[in-house]
């Protein structure tokens, strides 16, 4: 059975980075079939597309996002991590880890989610 | 890139039938060859959960009741026979000529 985990600091001063780390079990992330993706969504609001890690470390983030975002992996741990630099109350949200087959873009399994908010 | 657009609302009676609309560009849900279209559910406090890939297909456990299509710029997702555990939120999702991916803004089904 897949699972993915977040977890990470709930809540964020403004201008800091947020910080996450999403933690798989019955799945690899050395596996080349797969994308592992970080997804968002704010308050009361619709799902944001952040961006993806391959095992390589290569990554695809989202425009709008790519000059504040590093999607990193680390195998030895069976890990993926987001960093989100420079936050601001806009980024509140609740951020999910998920699992994207290679040539697919759909995720098929994902985290519980955790609500990470940007407040002083 | 901008979401795609979804109603905010749909709403239908137990055993009715519903569709919901997903549209975009030629750049995502209109990319030619492109079937790489999803949906997803999601009840109040809980992950979203594929119900709909490749624009037709339906993951193992999901129910024959949903269905997906897709015609130039717009997908649907239709839920027939309607039920109280329907009432929930749908996303749809699309791969873009970027090479990123998109959700819709989502639609809230309520079940009367």
């Amino acid at each position: 059975q897949v699972q993915l985990q977040e977890s990470g600091p709930g809540l964020v001063k403004p201008s800091e980075t947020l910080s996450l780390t999403c933690t798989v079990s019955g799945a690899s992330v050395t596996s080349g079939a797969y994308y592992w993706s970080w997804i968002r969504q704010p308050p009361g609001k619709g799902l944001e597309w952040i961006g993806y890690v391959y095992y390589s470390g290569s990554a695809n983030y989202n425009p709008s996002l790519t000059t504040r975002v590093t999607i990193s992996v680390d195998t030895s741990k069976n890990q993926f991590s987001l960093k989100l630099s420079s936050v601001t109350a806009a980024d509140t949200a609740v951020y999910y880890c998920a699992r994207e087959p290679r040539s697919s873009a759909w995720h098929d399994y994902w985290g519980q989610g955790t609500l990470v908010t940007v407040s002083s | 890139q901008s979401a795609l657009t979804q109603p905010a609302s749909v709403s239908g009676s137990p055993g009715q039938s519903i569709t919901i609309s997903c549209t975009g560009t030629s750049s995502d849900v209109g990319g030619y060859n492109y079937n790489y279209f999803s949906w997803y559910q999601q009840h109040p406090g809980k992950a979203p959960k594929l119900i709909i890939y490749e624009v037709t297909n339906r993951p193992s456990g999901i129910s024959n009741r949903f269905s997906g299509s897709k015609s130039g710029n717009t997908a649907s997702l239709t839920i027939s026979g309607l039920q109280a555990e329907d009432e929930a939120d749908y996303y749809c999702s699309s791969y873009t000529t970027s090479g990123t991916r998109v959700f819709g803004g989502g639609t809230k089904l309520t079940v009367l």
